[in-house]
Parts: structure tokens; C-alpha cells; sequence
């Protein structure tokens, strides 16, 4: 069955550096996802992503974060200037459409900021 | 505003039913749906439903929805120990983000 893959599994980064997170979502699907679930706390939606633009984000996604979608098959999220409170586990997610078809999730990257 | 809630813990033996429940607050949900995580592992989708219906049946798993109470159920058949896992609710709202609840620790104990 087709998989959503994230690389790294996981990622370990110096306060203030910039971090990318990679993810290939299952090849025919067209709406892309970030998620994050801090230790202990829900999963939490960043962002939403569709036809090369962002359809939606949450109030988490500020100037710091970026998304991209270079190639056919990559999906990234830029953090840059990370914070101590950025550790977390980042998760991306695909589905074929956006309404009446589940997201399907990748293994996560957990980011862990020094 | 949007919020989906999930008792922590939950404990069965070995070949019990395990009820797994969860409430949510947006009544224009569209989609509620079911993930598992195991340890170390992402999330993986067990089942959904349509907020339309009131039930689904997929093997040992049954979906209850109560759209009056904003209810939803996961009820899982003769439980196994490969089951122990975190189970997580969630919402779609209408503009396709989920919503998810912390998560119901289930242990299965032999």
C-alpha cells in the first residue's frame, strides 16, 4: 500500500539554526499537510496546501515557518531561526482530495532543538 | 471554537470489547475519523465516517455517531494485545484541516 515517507526520522538542530523537514506524500494525492504534536500535547494542524499555494494555515505558522513543494514529488517545511519550544514531532500528511477523502499520515520527524 | 476531547486511559483484558470515546464541539464537521499510533510510529488511519451516518462496521471495529450529542464511539471487538496502542478522534472542519482529541491510551493486558 502506498506510504507517506518523511525524512529524517530524526532531526537534531541548534537553537537558531534553520531546519528542513522532508516528505514525499503518496504519489496521486494533491492536498498536502503539516501537522506537530509537542510532547504530551494533541496534534496540532500547521498547514494546508494545494495546487502549489497554501489553502489555509493555523496561527502557529508564522513568518518563521515556510512550506514548499519543489519537484513533483517532495513536500518541505522550512523552520528558520528554531526556537527551543519548536521540538516536537513534525507529521505530513496527503489525501487525493480534500473533502470526502481521509489524510493519510508519514512515521513523523522528530525535531529535537538544543 | 473547534475542540475534540478523549478520556486518557483505558484498560481491557485480552478478549474483551474495548469502547474508546471521544466528544467534539464543531457541529459542520463533515468527516470524523479513527487513527492509531503505536510507539514510535506515525499515525495510522482505522476507519472514518460520514457525519451523515450513525454507524460503521469494519471488521472488529464499529463506529458509533451521536450528531445530537456530538458523540462519537470506537468499539473494538475481542481486543488483543496487539492492540495496546494510542487511539486519536478527530474532526474535519469544513475547510479540510483535522482536529484531533489527545489521544486514548488503550493496554491490553494478556
Amino acid at each position: 500500500e502506498p506510504e507517506v515517507t518523511q525524512t529524517p526520522s530524526h532531526q537534531v538542530t541548534q537553537m537558531g539554526q534553520e531546519v528542513i523537514l522532508r516528505c514525499v506524500p503518496i504519489s496521486n494525492h494533491l492536498y498536502f499537510y503539516w501537522y506537530r504534536q509537542i510532547l504530551g500535547q494533541k496534534v496540532e494542524f500547521l498547514v494546508s496546501f494545494y495546487n502549489n499555494e497554501i489553502s489555509e494555515k493555523s496561527e502557529i505558522f508564522d513568518d518563521q515557518f515556510s512550506v514548499e513543494r519543489p519537484d513533483g514529488s517532495n513536500f518541505t517545511l522550512k523552520i528558520r531561526s528554531t526556537k527551543l519550544e519548536d521540538s516536537a514531532m513534525y507529521f505530513c500528511a496527503s489525501s487525493p482530495g480534500a473533502w470526502n477523502q481521509p489524510q493519510h499520515f508519514g512515521d513523523g520527524t522528530r525535531l529535537s532543538i538544543l | 471554537g473547534e475542540d475534540v476531547e478523549q478520556s486518557l486511559f483505558l484498560s481491557v483484558r485480552e478478549g474483551d470489547s474495548s469502547v474508546i470515546n471521544c466528544t467534539y464541539t464543531d457541529s459542520s464537521s463533515t468527516y470524523l475519523y479513527w487513527y492509531k499510533q503505536e510507539p514510535g510510529a506515525g499515525l495510522q488511519l482505522l476507519t472514518y465516517i460520514f457525519s451523515n451516518m450513525d454507524m460503521k462496521q469494519d471488521q472488529r471495529l464499529t463506529v458509533l455517531l451521536n450528531k445530537k450529542d456530538k458523540h462519537l464511539s470506537l468499539r473494538i471487538a475481542d481486543t488483543q494485545t496487539g492492540d495496546s496502542a494510542i487511539y486519536f478522534c478527530a474532526e474535519k472542519n469544513q475547510g479540510g484541516k483535522l482536529i484531533f482529541g489527545q489521544g486514548t491510551e488503550l493496554s491490553v493486558k494478556p
